[in-house]
């Protein structure tokens, strides 16, 4: 059974400090991990996705990292409104359907 | 990306009741998915919906709960039947990408607190 874990479960950060979110995963056959960002009463909002260990995709102060068992989102020079709930998701050989951890959200103070 | 639109946004609804959450794309997708996200969880796939077939139902959700319709390729309702507390949550519709991608795209949600 596909499984993915997400840590830490919240994190605050200071504008300007420099951290890492973490996504590990264990499926049967990776079709595609994906990271996305919720803001509160809004849905998922599609960030990036990663096919292959050693990719590495990125979008102004993020960069996302894939390996064979984990997937690491940076974030460099953080600021306020980069607070949200970030979720990573994977896509397996069986079937349709994302399969989602449970999030890491994450607080920017000024 | 496609723009994904859901009707109601939001919904307080009385135990026992019925309500039926509309999601409408602005482009021709040919699989539609309705996800749930309880309070404090991540999101959970209820079914899968093609146009001119039956919704394939997640292990745990049945079709006498959850009716779903997907009358063309830019629609899609879900209800959600005999409600119940524990079915307050958020409601979430996707559609893949484009071009044989696996991402998801979502639309805003629509919020249920049953009383």
């Amino acid at each position: 059974e596909d499984q993915v874990t997400q840590s830490p479960e919240a994190l605050r950060l200071q504008e300007g400090e420099s951290s890492s979110l973490n996504c590990s995963y264990t499926v049967s056959g990776l079709r595609g991990l994906f990271w996305y960002r919720q803001d509160p009463g809004k849905g998922p909002e599609f960030l990036f996705t990663l096919y292959s260990a050693g990719e590495e995709k990125e979008k102004e102060r993020l960069k996302a990292t894939l390996t064979k068992k984990e997937s690491f989102l940076h974030i460099t020079a953080p600021k306020p409104e980069d607070s949200a709930t970030y979720l990573c998701a994977v896509h397996s050989n069986s079937g349709y359907a994302l399969n989602f951890g449970k999030g890491t959200s994450l607080l920017v103070t000024p | 990306s496609a723009v994904i639109s859901q009707k109601p946004s939001r919904d307080i609804c009385q135990r026992g009741t019925s309500l039926t959450i509309q999601c409408q794309v602005d482009s021709q997708v040919t699989m539609m998915f309705w996800y749930r996200q309880q309070p404090g969880q991540s999101l959970t796939l209820i079914a899968t919906a093609n146009q001119g077939s039956e919704a394939t139902y997640e292990s745990g959700f049945v079709i006498d709960k959850f009716p779903i319709s997907r009358p063309n390729l830019t629609f899609s309702t879900l209800t959600v039947s005999n409600m119940s507390p524990e079915d307050s949550s958020i409601y979430l519709c996707s559609v893949t990408g484009q071009g044989g991608k696996y991402e998801q795209y979502f639309g805003p949600g629509t919020r249920l607190t049953v009383t």
